[in-house]
């Protein structure tokens, strides 16, 4: 297992244009969670997954973004109608443990740049 | 709302010199404290999870100590390579809360040879 891997590692787009990301977890983990990090910021929570069911939303998951992680595998994070502000590097990591207390492994995220 | 805040900013040391890293949290029910370090270009790598006040957790050249209201990292004889942002985090008892963890901004740490 070569850990958590995120697709594209960058990614440049136009204002109002729609993105994609891929986070593919270690195998045997049941947790999955999208993270977005901005310049000399910690990260922030946006959503995690139990297997396939999402779990939880934070309040800076706006209608714009959506999650889905189809049969408890990958799990895609999609942005719609790209703004400025959503320039960011989003991060996946994904655990084992029923109360999140193992350590998450975090992926090496995938930067977003809209312009 | 849970918050936490890390001191220094940033830190600059001599190879071999030792000091200590901040985290101060507020949380309401604590179910751990984490510890990460995050190189450039990267996402972050778990280091510790402490649990209760008087927990204390080593590994390598690092040590983890936790109070009610902080977290210290401390680094003894660092070497350059032990240079990148460590990351404190707290994740919140469940009920209702958000099951993901709250960060800080993060010590960025520089050790010159």
């Amino acid at each position: 297992d070569t850990g958590v891997s995120q697709d594209p590692r960058h990614k440049i787009t136009k204002r109002g244009q729609n993105v994609t990301f891929r986070c593919d977890p270690i195998s045997e983990h049941n947790r999955l969670y999208w993270y977005r990090q901005t310049l000399g910021q910690g990260p922030e929570f946006l959503t995690y997954f139990q297997n396939e069911a999402q779990l939880e939303k934070s309040r800076l998951l706006s209608d714009r973004f959506s999650a889905e992680r189809p049969k408890g595998s990958f799990s895609t994070l999609e942005i719609q109608r790209t703004e400025q502000g959503d320039s960011a590097m989003y991060l996946c990591a994904s655990s084992l443990g029923s109360r999140g207390l193992d350590g998450y492994t975090f992926g090496s995220g995938t930067r977003l740049t809209v312009v | 709302e849970d918050q936490v805040t890390q001191s220094p900013e940033a830190l600059r040391l001599q190879e071999g010199e030792s000091s200590s890293l901040n985290c101060s949290y507020t949380v309401s029910g604590l179910r751990g404290l984490f510890w990460y370090r995050q190189d450039p270009g990267k996402g972050p790598e778990f280091l510790f999870t402490l649990y209760s006040a008087g927990e204390e957790k080593e590994k390598e050249r690092l040590k983890a100590t936790l109070t009610k209201k902080e977290s210290f990292l401390h680094i003894t004889a660092p070497k350059p390579e032990d240079s990148a942002t460590y990351l404190c985090a707290v994740l919140r008892e469940s009920g209702g809360g958000a099951d993901g963890l709250t960060f800080g901004k993060g010590t960025h740490l520089i050790i010159q040879p």
